[in-house]
């Protein structure tokens, strides 16, 4: 079955406490993205990434890293989360030729005390 | 930064009824999407345009790229409980490279 995975779905943590969160994809796709969810605002795009080594950052990159290694994976990392890092984290994969055609994930919801 | 306009931000609407919904905005963009998430679960898409004028329909979905560019719209006919969650839109400006902007939602909402 074609699917993006997350993991965790859910993550409580404490401010400080570097963690991430792992995306995969088993399409192929070369183009993959981080969002960040709240209420009211929609989603925004935290980084994203045409293909194998290649990223670039999105509207809201602040306090977030990325990494791309290998095609099928797009981990998120946070140094140090803070509070305002509360959110609904979704990660999606596209085609290149067709990128904004994007096939998301399940969703993480990332709680920093 | 730029900002979609999506509207209405709720709705209540009766099973049957045909639901009308859009997004606006003041610059101009080549590609619009529109996408609906269930509770808990991530974004779906539901039809793409790459037209200015294009209008394409999905099943009971139809939506259509804005002759100016600016706008586009999404009507769902004859609405059934399972279209009940929130709608996105979401569009490509003209003069950017592989981002998308993001309307806020509307969400659906079926009256018992």
């Amino acid at each position: 079955e074609a699917q993006v995975t997350q993991n965790p779905r859910y993550l409580i943590t404490v401010t400080g406490k570097k963690l991430t969160v792992t995306c995969s994809q088993n399409m192929n796709h070369e183009y993959m993205s981080w969002y960040r969810q709240d209420p009211g605002l929609g989603l925004r795009q935290i980084y994203y990434s045409m293909n194998v080594e290649v990223t670039d950052k999105g509207d809201v990159p602040e306090g977030y890293k990325v990494s791309r290694k290998e095609k099928r994976n797009f981990p998120l990392i946070l140094e140090s989360p803070s509070p305002n890092q509360t959110s609904l984290y979704f990660c999606a994969s596209g085609l290149t030729g067709l990128p904004y055609e994007q096939y998301f994930g399940p969703g993480t919801r990332l709680t920093v005390t | 930064g730029q900002q979609l306009n999506q509207s209405p931000q709720s709705m209540f609407i009766q099973e049957g009824e045909d639901v009308s919904m859009n997004c606006t905005s003041s610059s101009i963009f080549n590609t619009w999407l529109w996408y609906k998430q269930d509770p808990g679960e991530g974004p779906v898409l539901l039809i793409a345009l790459y037209k200015a004028g294009e209008l394409t329909s999905n099943g009971r979905l139809t939506a259509q790229f804005g002759i100016t560019r600016k706008d586009s719209f999404l009507n769902i006919s004859a609405s059934i409980p399972s279209d009940v969650g929130i709608y996105f839109c979401a569009g490509q400006l003209e003069d950017s490279n592989y981002q998308l902007i993001w309307g806020a939602g509307t969400k659906l909402i079926i009256k018992p």
